[in-house]
């Protein structure tokens, strides 16, 4: 059982790259989530999967774009890199959505250039 | 910005101390939730509070909540050198599936 699990674990593009970023999950969760993480910043929300088959707009969509392919996966797309998108990005996963806990993944930390 | 504010933001103790964190939000919730980052790692949960609970304990950990101020606390009791880490607060709104999460604060413990 390995939880969530993120790919790659880094990156370095450069501005104008495209790159997808891939998340899966093997805890049958429903809803799954991308943030990033700043510092000092926290966490903010890009975009979230309550269920498979539906996708929404979080905090900070913007440059974005996602795909829930299964019930297992989901993928945040990057189509025009830019330096603002340097960050450490999380994937998480929860039963039920806001009502329950998240489940982390490791992170994957990018550097656009 | 919805988001949680965390105070203090840094917080240094003696192995055996105790800490306390405390969360500032500005909306309603459905529930806080606590979690905790090592460096370099994801966030691991520690402790979910319903919005009609008053406070929880979990082990050394002990979480109040006060919807009426709209601020809760995280309790660490009796820390070890291995709860140096960041702690983060997230909120969750009555409707919709979404967590803001706070800034956070860096707990340091000196063994």
């Amino acid at each position: 059982n390995a939880g969530v699990t993120q790919t790659p674990k880094f990156q370095v593009l450069k501005t104008g790259q495209s790159m997808t970023l891939q998340c899966a999950q093997d805890m049958n969760h429903n809803s799954m989530y991308w943030y990033r993480q700043d510092p000092g910043m926290g966490l903010r929300l890009i975009y979230y999967s309550a269920s498979e088959g539906t996708t929404d707009k979080g905090e900070v969509p913007n440059g974005y774009n996602v795909s829930r392919l299964n019930k297992r996966e989901f993928s945040l797309r990057l189509e025009s890199a830019a330096p603002s998108q340097t960050s450490v990005y999380f994937c998480a996963s929860s039963v039920g959505g806001s009502v329950d806990t998240q489940y982390f993944g490791p992170g994957t930390r990018l550097t656009v250039l | 910005s919805q988001q949680g504010e965390e105070d203090p933001q840094a917080l240094s103790i003696q192995e055996g101390e105790n800490a306390t964190m405390n969360c500032s939000y500005k909306t309603s919730i459905n529930n806080l939730q606590w979690y905790r980052q090592n460096s370099g790692r994801g966030l691991v949960h520690l402790i979910l509070i319903r919005s009609n609970e008053r406070e929880k304990h979990s082990g050394r950990l002990r979480v109040t909540l006060d919807t009426s101020k709209k601020s809760s606390s995280l309790l660490i009791t009796a820390s070890r050198a291995a709860d140096t880490a960041s702690y983060f607060c997230a909120t969750v709104p009555p409707t919709g599936n979404q967590f803001y999460f706070g800034t956070g604060t860096s707990l340091t413990v000196i063994p």
